[in-house]
């Protein structure tokens, strides 16, 4: 059972803006900042946004994160076959004393 | 560009340590005061952080592994490892090495962390 609470699976069509939410607590995504990774089949998990809304350089703008109290959420427009990904949130839980993740959200492109 | 790749045993026998070592390319690991992690990923399921470390020594473990892992660093190699003793089933992953994963506090009270880059993973099997 992971910390942080994603929905298993997502999706969305070429073209659309899909919406992943993350939801926490006041020891984690309360009380600090949110980043999300992308896990393409077989590969390593790179960073996506960090510090709830900041995108890596070589990152495209269609991908935008945002935070409201104790919930995250990814958002991705002008969906493309390539973002069909696992995508993970994370945060650093004061509970823990350490970064936690969520369960992942498996992204279909129909 | 920073490059990470993680290197050891694959196949590792229950009860015994496992072994893995990060080799950092295109830059030093002794540069930027960063910390540096290891994350583990079981098949077919999400990521746990197990640790990270700075070049001073200091450490810092995920509290349900804390009493067998341990992180050290060969700053002559560029390189950092992980050993994790007493090993079953349930440690059989992929496991990840990467740069980050300290807290740090920013000016808004809160604390920001996370991990980039990641090495691409290797896969322990913990089995007789």
């Amino acid at each position: 059972q992971s910390v942080l609470t994603q929905p298993p699976s997502a999706s969305g069509t070429p073209g659309q803006r899909v919406t992943i939410s993350c939801s926490g607590s006041s020891s984690n995504i309360g009380s600090n900042t949110v980043n999300w990774y992308r896990q393409l089949p077989g590969t390593a998990p790179k960073l996506l946004i960090y510090s709830n809304n900041q995108r890596p350089s070589g990152v495209p703008d269609r991908f935008s994160g945002s935070k409201s109290g104790t919930s995250a959420s990814l958002a991705i427009s002008g969906l493309q076959s390539e973002d069909e990904a696992d995508y993970y949130c994370a945060a650093w839980d004061d509970s823990l004393d350490g970064p936690v993740f969520g369960g992942g959200t498996k992204l279909t492109v129909l | 560009q920073l490059r990470l790749q993680e290197s050891g045993s694959g196949l590792v026998k229950p009860s015994q340590t496992l072994s893995l070592t990060c080799a950092v390319s295109g830059g030093s690991i002794s540069s930027g005061g960063y910390s540096w992690s290891w994350i583990r990923q079981p098949p077919g399921k999400g990521l746990e952080w197990i640790g990270y470390m700075y070049l001073s020594g200091s450490t810092h473990y995920n509290p349900s592994l804390k009493s067998r892992v341990s992180l050290s660093v060969d700053r002559s190699k560029n390189q950092f490892s992980l050993k994790l003793t007493s090993v079953t089933a349930a440690d059989t992953a992929v496991y990840f090495c990467a740069r980050g994963g300290a807290a740090v506090p920013t000016a808004q009270g809160e604390i920001a962390t996370w991990f980039d880059p990641w090495g691409q993973g290797t896969l322990v099997t913990v089995s007789s």
